[in-house]
């Protein structure tokens, strides 16, 4: 039973435009959503997060947008860069020590954004 | 400043062979956790620490084996390695103050059980 869905394994964007990576969850215990980014060889990177009393965070080019009601996050990047080229993964936490992540974060399978130029 | 450093990076075993990878953070942080990557899996949760001498299981825990002795170091072990266990491992640390869940990963280690 897959908690974390990222439904789209991949998404070509043009250079300058805007990006949208979606992704959903079906536990209502998860109270803080993360993004990582991960290049081939090497390890994921953290790129953004949100806590679930927020709908909004925004940080430079980066902006994740929580619906709470509708299980729903997605992350925009505006604009486009060629080194955002990656593999971006969705990422939720539930435990006790949660925001730190400490009991585990449950990821999505990932979408491999493509900037074309 | 290293960061998350995982060892080996890449590793070759046979069927029933038994090996460990090493995990060593030099930024103090409490919490330490080890992660599968396979093929359009994303990364599942192995087992977990939150502390010296603390661990926990996580999603995928059979087969392996961890300790936490020190805060530095949370290694992981294969009991006796199957070819399910072909993977890209990766070892993450976090701590407790931090205001963004975010977790550090280290470079990963790519595991070949033939």
């Amino acid at each position: 039973d897959q908690q974390v869905k990222q439904n789209s394994p991949s998404l070509s964007v043009q250079e300058g435009r805007i990006s949208i990576l979606n992704c959903d969850y079906t536990n209502s215990m998860f109270d803080y959503f993360l993004w990582y980014k991960k290049y081939p060889a090497e390890g994921p990177t953290f790129l953004i997060s949100i806590s679930s009393i927020k709908d909004k965070n925004e940080d430079g080019r980066f902006t994740v947008f929580l619906n709470k009601s509708a299980k729903h996050l997605s992350l925009h990047i505006v604009p486009s860069q060629p080194g955002d080229s990656a593999v971006y993964f969705c990422a939720a936490s539930d435990g006790e020590y949660s925001g730190g992540g400490a009991d585990g974060l449950t990821f999505g399978k990932g979408t491999h954004l493509i900037i074309q130029p | 400043n290293a960061g998350v450093t995982q060892t080996p990076k890449f590793q070759v075993l046979k069927t029933g062979q038994s090996m460990t990878l090493q995990c060593a953070q030099d930024m103090n942080h409490e919490y330490m956790s080890w992660y599968r990557q396979d093929p359009g899996m994303g990364l599942r949760l192995i087992h977990y620490s939150v502390g010296a001498g603390i661990t926990d299981q996580g999603e995928v825990p059979n087969g392996y084996n961890v300790s936490r002795s020190t805060t530095e170091d949370f290694p992981l072990r294969l009991l006796s390695a199957a070819p399910s266990q072909t993977s890209v491992y990766f070892c993450a640390s976090s701590y407790s103050g931090s205001n963004t869940g975010e977790l550090f990963f280290g470079e990963g280690s790519r595991l070949t059980v033939l």
